[in-house]
């Protein structure tokens, strides 16, 4: 069971290029969410998903795109890069939990290992 | 201890000694809170959570304390080992669905 999967695991890029940073979860989870991790700060909300097909904004979206075309992928785009978006990128999915009735729960994150971006 | 959004500091501990981590929160509505545990060049990993109803939950080594009244949660790790080494973040879901707010964390480092 691979669990999360980011790829690729390094990546320098020039400011202005774009890219995609790949996440994908294999647990049939339905929420799926990217972060941002600076020096010695925590970790901080870029974009999130509750399913397939809807995507909403995080603590910090600006720069950022993404898609959930699948209840599998969820990749983060960056259209053009700047040297602020150095960072690295942890693509998280969590399940929907439901508990008596149809009141949801709130559920844990899993994480993947992390993509490290730098923007020269 | 940390509180969500500042610096990050460090705790030193011997060997064998309990660890005692700790984390402000700062939205009394929040009603989950995790322990994530964040190894060098790895992606955060589940350590234990606790939901709003309770005031105390015990896993493996680990206890997490929650004080709703002060907003106040600790994490104690019994008998540190070398292998607890790592940058310890403490999370509250404010709204479920997966969206976390993390602290700064806690760098752990165990001497021999």
């Amino acid at each position: 069971n691979a669990g999360v999967t980011q790829t690729p695991k390094f990546q320098v890029l020039k400011t202005g290029q774009s890219m995609t940073l790949q996440c994908a979860q294999d647990m049939n989870h339905e929420y799926m969410s990217w972060y941002r991790q600076d020096p010695g700060m925590g970790l901080r909300l870029i974009h999130y998903s509750v399913g397939a097909g809807i995507t909403d904004q995080g603590e910090v979206p600006n720069g950022y795109n993404v898609s959930r075309s699948t209840t599998e992928d969820f990749p983060l785009r960056l259209l053009s890069a700047a040297p602020s978006q150095t960072s690295v990128y942890f693509c998280a999915s969590s399940p929907r939990r439901l508990a008596t009735g149809t009141h949801e729960m709130n559920t844990e994150a899993f994480f993947g290992q992390g993509t490290r971006l730098t923007v020269v | 201890g940390e509180s969500v959004g500042l610096h990050l500091p460090t705790l030193s501990v011997q060997e064998g000694d309990n660890s005692i981590i700790n984390c402000a929160y700062s939205n009394s509505a929040s009603d989950y809170f995790i322990w994530y545990k964040q190894e060098s060049g790895k992606g955060p990993q589940f350590i234990i959570d606790i939901r709003s109803n309770m005031d105390k939950r015990q896993g493996q080594r680990v206890t997490v304390l929650l004080n709703k009244t002060v907003k106040h949660l600790s994490l104690q790790i019994a008998a540190t080992q070398p292998g607890d080494s790592a940058v310890y973040f403490c999370a509250e879901n404010l709204t479920r669905r997966g969206k976390l707010q993390f602290g700064a964390g806690t760098q752990v480092v165990v001497t021999p």
